[in-house]
């Protein structure tokens, strides 16, 4: 499974926008860049996901590099309710079972 | 609510004692992962079904965990003979289809002493 490199944390302040980055040189022609956030003591929830346009959703917005070996999740306006750990997560459009493989996720800190 | 549902969400027991963890997906989904979770730590991926099939399994579901899937619907996860390494969040997932977004549930806490 390819891998993705993400900082360990970000700080944000509220009501300012935050960019989360993603590395993936490894990425392959079929792989989708997925993100997905876990607020604290709940499970993973879905936030965005892109092949190779930029992608925008209630949620988010996803920047995908023009040679696809980086992104970037944007959050246009942080509220507190946005501290969570995002995890970046490549996965392979003909998997089998469609299973994501997490990495360590950035921590965002949203500070008020 | 019609999310995952797992239960129980915490659970304490003394190593040595066995212990099942259920998890009902969303009813129409036909996949449903298992994934274990330590602190500080991302999820780890552990089992698949796709309807009742299990189809997956990772080398970390040891000869100690069990998983089923009767009937395509609900999941149980079983821990025998449980150590102090087993205590971590249990979570399950379940999605429509193969590039469908994974919707997890809330997870099931062990604490084994």
């Amino acid at each position: 499974d390819a891998k993705t490199t993400q900082p360990n944390s970000m700080e944000s302040n509220e009501e300012e926008p935050v960019h989360l980055p993603c590395n993936h040189s490894t990425i392959s022609g079929t792989d989708y860049i997925h993100w997905y956030r876990q607020l604290p003591s709940q499970g993973p929830e879905y936030v965005i996901h892109g092949l190779t346009s930029n992608v925008n959703n209630r949620m988010a917005s996803l920047a995908i590099a023009e040679d696809r070996k980086s992104s970037t999740l944007i959050l246009h306006r942080a509220t507190l309710r946005d501290a969570a750990v995002y995890y970046c997560i490549l996965r392979d459009e003909y998997s089998n079972t469609g299973k994501l493989i997490f990495g360590q996720g950035t921590t965002l800190q949203v500070k008020p | 609510d019609t999310g995952v549902s797992q239960d129980p969400r915490h659970k304490i027991t003394k190593r040595g004692q066995n212990v099942t963890f259920r998890c009902d997906p969303i009813s129409e989904h036909n996949r449903l992962y298992w994934y274990r979770q330590t602190l500080g730590q991302g999820p780890e991926f552990l089992t698949y079904f796709q309807n009742e099939a299990q189809l997956e399994k990772s080398r970390l579901l040891s000869d100690r965990f069990s998983a089923e899937r009767p009937k395509g619907s609900f999941s149980t996860l079983e821990i025998q003979r449980t150590e102090q390494g087993d205590s971590a969040m249990y979570l399950c997932a379940s999605s429509l289809s193969r590039a469908g977004e994974l919707f997890f549930g809330e997870g099931s806490r062990l604490t084994v002493l």
